[in-house]
């Protein structure tokens, strides 16, 4: 079975603070990715990554970076976290089309 | 870029009866339409998928049909049972593109 673990399932920060939410799988997929998910919103993909060091943009970059240093390894960063950005965060691997999702990680903003 | 809606945004019904969720999308060069299933505190787990080249596919309870000509796709589940409780998320994708989400169904078994 697809293994993909987040390092956190709950995380409380304050505004203004880096924050970082860390992705590992077990799969050896090329493809990883970060969605943000809201109420009434659905799945948004953030970033996603088809190798080492390569990073693509999703529909809603703003106020988020990402890191891909291992191929099993996909690190989303909010630089300067607002309140704006309290969410459940997914992350996924996989083929672009057939993707498996950690269990999220749910960050507060305070 | 591509836009996937989808209704109901919930759905109650009873143990034993059928449940469907339907998705619209935007891009007529979206070929594969996956369907997603998340319960409490998990994330999304794929469920069943189609593609364009075809217009049914089963998979014991659950069904996706799919119209291309009118850019619409259900899934159908029967015998609903009280476990089938779980949001549901349709999506697509044109190509070898990324997948774009509906805003997703909570479905509601009642015993």
């Amino acid at each position: 079975d697809v293994k993909v673990t987040q390092s956190s399932r709950y995380l409380v920060k304050r505004t203004g603070e880096k924050v970082f939410l860390e992705c590992v799988q077990d799969m050896d997929h090329e493809n990883m990715f970060w969605y943000r998910q809201d109420p009434g919103l659905g799945l948004r993909l953030i970033y996603f990554s088809y190798d080492v060091k390569m990073k693509e943009k999703g529909d809603i970059p703003e106020g988020y970076s990402v890191s891909r240093e291992k191929k099993e390894r996909f690190s989303l960063i909010l630089e300067s976290a607002s309140t704006n950005q309290t969410s459940m965060y997914l992350c996924a691997t996989g083929l672009a089309h057939e993707q498996y999702f950690g269990p999220g990680t749910r960050l507060t903003v305070t | 870029g591509e836009n996937v809606e989808q209704h109901p945004s919930t759905l109650s019904v009873q143990e034993g009866d059928s449940a469907v969720i339907k998705c619209t999308y935007s891009d007529s060069a979206s070929n594969y339409f996956p369907w997603y299933k998340q319960e409490l505190g998990k994330g999304p787990q794929l469920i069943i998928d189609i593609r364009s080249n075809v217009g049914e596919k089963k998979d014991q309870r659950i069904a996706v049909t799919l119209n291309k000509t009118a850019k619409h796709f259900s899934l159908h589940i029967t015998e609903t049972q009280p476990e089938d409780s779980a949001v549901y998320f349709c999506a697509s994708a044109p190509g070898y593109s990324t997948l774009t989400f509906g805003k997703g169904t909570m479905l509601l078994v009642s015993p």
